[in-house]
């Protein structure tokens, strides 16, 4: 069974560019979760989706960052203008039914931003 | 507030030594409670996960952890860390009153040869 699948895995780009981060998330799942990683710390809830409803973004930074999970499956984060501050680690994870479901992992978008 | 503490930023033990890594939580969770390890460049991966029943959770690699109540506590347990345990580990509580997973800062562990 493939795992969560994300891209790209590495992205430089200058500040005030956009940006945008892909996931596929296991076949099957309907709660797809977007992460962000600080170097040093654990993983911080940006947006969960249910299906294709955003249920969860009140830690999403709205004036910059967008995401959308069309058709309930793949789903993008977009950053618009990118700061320096937003050089991190941007998870990908799902899972199947949400709660206190295990949550599976992608290998994550390492951003960094000049 | 909704926390999870792990004291040791960073852990450096010898191969074939024992480990412990502690892990608490601010009490009100729901005990549903969980390890993951991250290896450098990669996304998480479980270990084990604790939702009810025994308190002391087998997971893979030989990693174990206990459940104390009593202490808001969910160490994790090796008896005889490999070199390719060398990682960072994440502790994890699903709180029902946030409808989230609320994760540690991580321990980064090093195995000395």
């Amino acid at each position: 069974e493939a795992g969560v699948v994300q891209s790209p895995r590495y992205k430089i780009i200058e500040k005030k560019q956009p940006v945008a981060f892909w996931c596929n998330p296991i076949s099957g799942h309907n709660t797809l979760y977007w992460y962000l990683q600080n170097l040093g710390q654990g993983p911080e809830l940006l947006i969960r989706y249910e299906n294709e409803e955003a249920v969860d973004d009140s830690q999403l930074p709205k004036d910059r960052f967008s995401a959308e999970r069309l058709k309930g499956v793949d789903s993008t984060l977009k950053i618009q203008p990118a700061e320096l501050g937003d050089s991190a680690v941007y998870l990908c994870a799902s899972s199947y039914g949400t709660g206190q479901e295990t949550q599976y992992f992608g290998p994550g978008t390492r951003l960094l931003v000049l | 507030a909704q926390s999870v503490t792990q004291p040791d930023i960073h852990i450096t033990v010898s191969e074939g030594a024992s480990l412990e890594l502690r892990c608490n939580y601010s009490y009100g969770a729901t005990p549903y409670l969980f390890w993951y390890v991250q290896s450098p460049g990669q996304g998480l991966q479980l270990l084990l996960k604790y939702f009810s029943g025994d308190t002391l959770v087998q997971g893979i690699k030989g990693f174990e952890a206990e459940f104390k109540r009593s202490q808001s506590s969910f160490n994790l347990r090796k008896p005889s860390v490999h070199w390719s345990d060398a990682a960072e580990y994440f502790c994890a509580v699903w709180y029902s009153s946030a409808s989230k997973i609320i994760f540690g800062s991580g321990t980064r562990l090093s195995i000395r040869p």
